[in-house]
């Protein structure tokens, strides 16, 4: 079945500083890759997705990279902020097959030292 | 506009009860779906549905676990006979077709005591 491996699983940056998240998806027929913010005993909220007929996608402070042919995806945060500090999760779906379901990646604890 | 609604927020039950965990979706979406979030873990798939029907249960527990989404009313995960392996976060999410982003409700913390 789909699998997504996600890396690191912890990342400790310094204010300012960059932070880049990876993950790896299995299934080549995704084609919906959202990433999911999530603070302690808060719900996953959606800050970006890309999909597949795109290679890339910016919102300020925050980038997505789709690398389809390795089946590779990665989060970009710059200019990190101690707000920015949570459990970041990458997914992936395959939009107009038989479900829509998301399969997450394992987790990256993002730790933003002031 | 509201966004996911879950309850309860928190869920105690003793070996052997049952649990009802209710999801209403955000105004306008007709496609719920249930992820199981276990202590430091990822969010795991369980179940799709739209109204009156399920698309996907391939993430459900084979036994003790049900979904439904009425037509009227909220959707609800049934999980019977609960043991301590249930304890957990369940989150809802919905969309307004199955095609677009997801978005996910506060979830419900079941502790299995």
């Amino acid at each position: 079945g789909e699998n997504v491996e996600q890396h690191p699983s912890t990342l400790s940056v310094q204010e300012g500083d960059s932070a880049v998240i990876k993950c790896t998806y299995s299934d080549s027929a995704s084609n919906y890759f959202p990433w999911y913010k999530q603070e302690l005993g808060k719900r996953p909220q959606l800050i970006i997705d890309i999909r597949s007929n795109v290679g890339e996608k910016k919102d300020q402070r925050i980038a997505v990279t789709l690398n389809k042919t390795a089946k590779h995806f990665s989060l970009h945060i710059t200019e990190t902020q101690p707000e920015d500090s949570a459990v970041y999760f990458c997914a992936a779906s395959m939009i107009g097959g038989a479900t829509n379901k998301l399969i997450f990646g394992t987790g990256t604890l993002l730790a933003v030292q002031p | 506009n509201a966004g996911v609604m879950q309850n309860p927020r928190h869920l105690v039950r003793r070996r052997g009860q049952e649990a009802r965990l209710r999801c209403s979706p955000m105004k306008g979406h007709s496609h719920v779906y249930w992820y199981r979030q276990l202590p430091e873990e990822g969010l795991k798939f369980m179940v799709y549905l739209q109204k009156e029907n399920i698309i996907d249960e391939s993430g459900m527990p084979k036994e003790r676990f049900s979904a439904e989404f009425p037509k009227e009313g909220p959707s609800i995960l049934r999980i019977q006979q609960v043991v301590r392996g249930d304890s957990a976060a369940y989150f809802c999410a919905s969309s307004p077709w199955g095609g677009n982003e997801q978005f996910f409700g506060p979830g419900t913390r079941l502790t299995v005591l």
